[in-house]
């Protein structure tokens, strides 16, 4: 199966920063990849899919990037209600996540 | 508005049964493949279980393959998952997902979750 090796684990940020979270394929996912946003006690939300395409509803202050194998999510001017944990997702083969971003407030 | 409803959860003891339920509103149900996904306490995520539109095709991780079926109702708008031997290790919130894509793809819209113990 694709690994996906997220990073950081944890991070901390002041409101109005700009962050940004990594995702490492084990092999080549030709853009197959989505990033998912999770606040606490509530279901995923997709953010970003293709890599870079928005979802519906998604505020621009989010964007994706990378290929091949490596992949990175991007949150501008950070929000009180992007404090949450984020994944990523290989959408390629067996469907595999990161293990995840817990993004807190310093 | 899509709504993915989830329900069936509960406490289980190992090696027995329980069948999960989730009731899709807010789409043409029948156009879209559906799939589960679970999350283990304080954990990641895990992809659990995709059908086809028809139901014809099922597709499983090895770490369900065997003990879990999918189905599904067109008629009713509802998907289920049958978990049979559960483990301790299936201990999980488990949700209900519409899939976009086929073996491959992403999971646009989630339920809320339902809460799955296997515990004696």
């Amino acid at each position: 199966d694709i690994q996906m090796t997220q990073s950081p684990a944890s991070l901390s940020a002041s409101l109005g920063e700009t962050v940004t979270i990594e995702c490492l394929a084990s092999e080549d996912i030709y853009d197959i990849l989505a990033w998912y946003q999770q606040k606490p006690g509530k279901s995923p939300q997709l953010l970003i899919y293709d890599a870079s395409s928005l979802h519906t509803g998604v505020p621009s202050r989010f964007s994706g990037s990378g290929s091949g194998t490596q992949y990175s999510l991007k949150i501008n001017s950070l929000q009180p209600e992007d404090f949450a944990s984020y994944y990523c997702q290989n959408g390629l083969s067996a469907l595999t996540f990161g293990s995840g971003t817990k993004l807190e407030i310093k | 508005e899509v709504q993915l409803v989830e329900s069936g959860g509960g406490l289980v003891q190992p090696g027995r049964s329980l069948k999960l339920s989730c009731a899709a509103s807010g789409f043409t149900f029948s156009n879209y493949y559906m799939a589960w996904v679970r999350q283990a306490p304080k954990k990641g995520l895990e992809w659990v279980a995709t059908i086809s539109t028809s139901g014809s095709r099922t597709y499983y991780p090895d770490s369900v393959k065997g003990r879990f079926t999918i189905s599904r109702d067109n008629a009713k708008s509802s998907l289920y998952l049958q978990m049979n031997s559960l483990k301790s290790e299936d201990t999980a919130t488990y949700y209900c997902a519409r899939h976009i894509g086929t073996t491959e793809g992403y999971f646009d819209y989630w339920g809320q979750g339902v809460m799955v113990t296997v515990s004696s």
